[in-house]
């Protein structure tokens, strides 16, 4: 089955403490992207990358890193998180010159206090 | 920078009713697609209609059709014969030259039995 998974699905955390947040997809596309989603702004892109080792910032990429050392996994990380990215983060994956048919990870919930 | 907006957090029509979403646009690109997806609770993104900019026509599938109007930028969502499954978020997004969506803030379509 075709899908993109992320763990965990739930996290509570505190200030400063590091974070990583795993994405995994199972279908060999070269494009993989973290979204966050917050009431009235949508989804805006954090990072994105178009093939392994190719990663460059979506539109809040700030407090964020990502890194694509293999073509399945891209990986979020807070290195010092703060309560403003408290958010709902999504994974995504396509082959990169087909948007009509992208593929969601089910979400991440993280609340930092 | 392109941007999209969707100026109605919410709506809601009665079961077997119609009711048209709304997006507006900003670019300076040319030839783009236009795109409504539709988000259901279980998260995943499913592709609901596209446009292309250089065709006149406006695009429709089964029960979805769109208004495109390229001089004024706008682009809205006709769902006619609405059903209970089609509550959902829906979003209209923008895809550029280099293949990068833009995405709205989403509207939260409610279904009333």
């Amino acid at each position: 089955e075709a899908q993109v998974t992320q763990n965990p699905r739930y996290l509570i955390t505190v200030t400063g403490k590091k974070l990583t947040v795993t994405c995994s997809q199972n279908m060999n596309h070269e494009y993989m992207s973290w979204y966050r989603q917050d009431p009235g702004l949508g989804l805006r892109q954090i990072y994105y990358s178009m093939n392994v080792e190719v990663t460059d910032k979506g539109d809040v990429p700030e407090g964020y890193k990502v890194s694509r050392k293999e073509k399945r996994n891209f990986p979020l990380i807070l290195e010092s998180p703060s309560p403003n990215q408290t958010s709902l983060y999504f994974c995504a994956s396509r082959e990169f010159w087909n948007t009509d048919t992208q593929y969601f990870g089910p979400g991440t919930r993280l609340t930092v206090l | 920078a392109q941007t999209v907006t969707q100026s109605q957090p919410e709506m809601s029509v009665q079961e077997a009713e119609t009711v048209t979403l709304s997006c507006t646009y900003d670019t300076s690109e040319s030839d783009y697609y236009l795109f409504w997806y539709k988000q259901p609770p279980s998260r995943q993104m499913i592709l609901v209609i596209r446009q292309e900019a250089y065709k006149q026509q406006n695009a429709t599938e089964n029960r979805f059709s769109v208004n495109f109007q390229k001089a004024a930028k706008s682009f809205s969502l006709k769902i006619s014969d609405s059903q209970l499954g089609d509550a959902a978020m829906y979003f209209c997004a923008y895809r550029s030259a280099y293949y990068q969506l833009i995405w709205g803030a989403g509207t939260k379509l409610i279904i009333k039995p």
